[in-house]
């Protein structure tokens, strides 16, 4: 039973563009959600978080959007970098169940110049 | 400050024996929590240690255990290996509960059962 649905396993991306990826969820007393971004041989790296009192999160490049009704978030890279070229993986959890993160498969995201 | 450290990052066992994985989380950070990545399957929740207990433990058979020391230092064990679990280990750490704090991943370490 996945709670937590990354459906598009992959994303190519021209330089400039924006990158939009996805997540849906299945849990509704999930209240936190966070983006992170992995390279090959190294750990994830957080990216930006949001709580579900907030529709829209913004820090510089990255914007994550929150639909609830929906149980559905993105991140939105704009302009997109070849740098940004990673694995993202969205994970989520219930601060007031106080329950572990639970991440999605991750989507690859290439960024081509 | 030095980040996340684990220890070591790459392990080749066989199938039945024991492994031991070491994380030295950033200096203050009080927890830590394991993940296991496997391909096609993302990060997988193991457990959670603040102060010492297990606050939270994932979908795993007892032979995945963990536990903390005083230092916050922690150290997982998996006994009687599997081919399946030739995964890469994450260990996170951050100040507070692992919820409600920014969770800082360490490089991992890659065990593979043959």
């Amino acid at each position: 039973d996945q709670q937590v649905k990354q459906n598009s396993p992959s994303l190519s991306v021209q330089e400039g563009r924006i990158s939009i990826l996805n997540c849906d969820y299945t849990n509704s007393m999930f209240d936190y959600f966070l983006w992170y971004k992995k390279y090959p041989a190294e750990g994830p790296t957080f990216l930006i978080s949001i709580s579900s009192i907030k529709d829209k999160n913004e820090d510089g490049r990255f914007t994550v959007f929150l639909n609830k009704s929906a149980k559905h978030l993105s991140l939105h890279i704009v302009p997109s970098q070849p740098g940004d070229s990673a694995v993202y993986f969205c994970a989520a959890r219930s601060l007031y169940g106080d329950t572990p993160l639970v991440f999605g498969k991750g989507t690859r995201l290439s960024v081509i110049a | 400050k030095a980040g996340v450290t684990q220890t070591p990052r790459y392990l080749i066992k066989t199938r039945g024996q024991q492994v031991t994985l070491s994380c030295s989380p950033i200096s203050g950070h009080r927890s830590v929590s394991w993940y296991q990545q496997t391909p096609g399957q993302g990060l997988q929740f193991l457990f959670e240690y603040f102060s010492e207990t297990q606050r939270n433990k994932g979908n795993f058979p007892g032979r995945f255990s963990g536990r903390q020391f005083s230092n916050s230092r922690s150290e997982m064990n998996v006994s009687t290996l599997e081919l399946g679990d030739s995964a890469l280990y994450l260990c996170a750490s951050s100040l507070y509960r692992a919820g409600t704090e920014t969770q800082y991943f360490g490089p991992g370490t890659r065990l593979l059962v043959l």
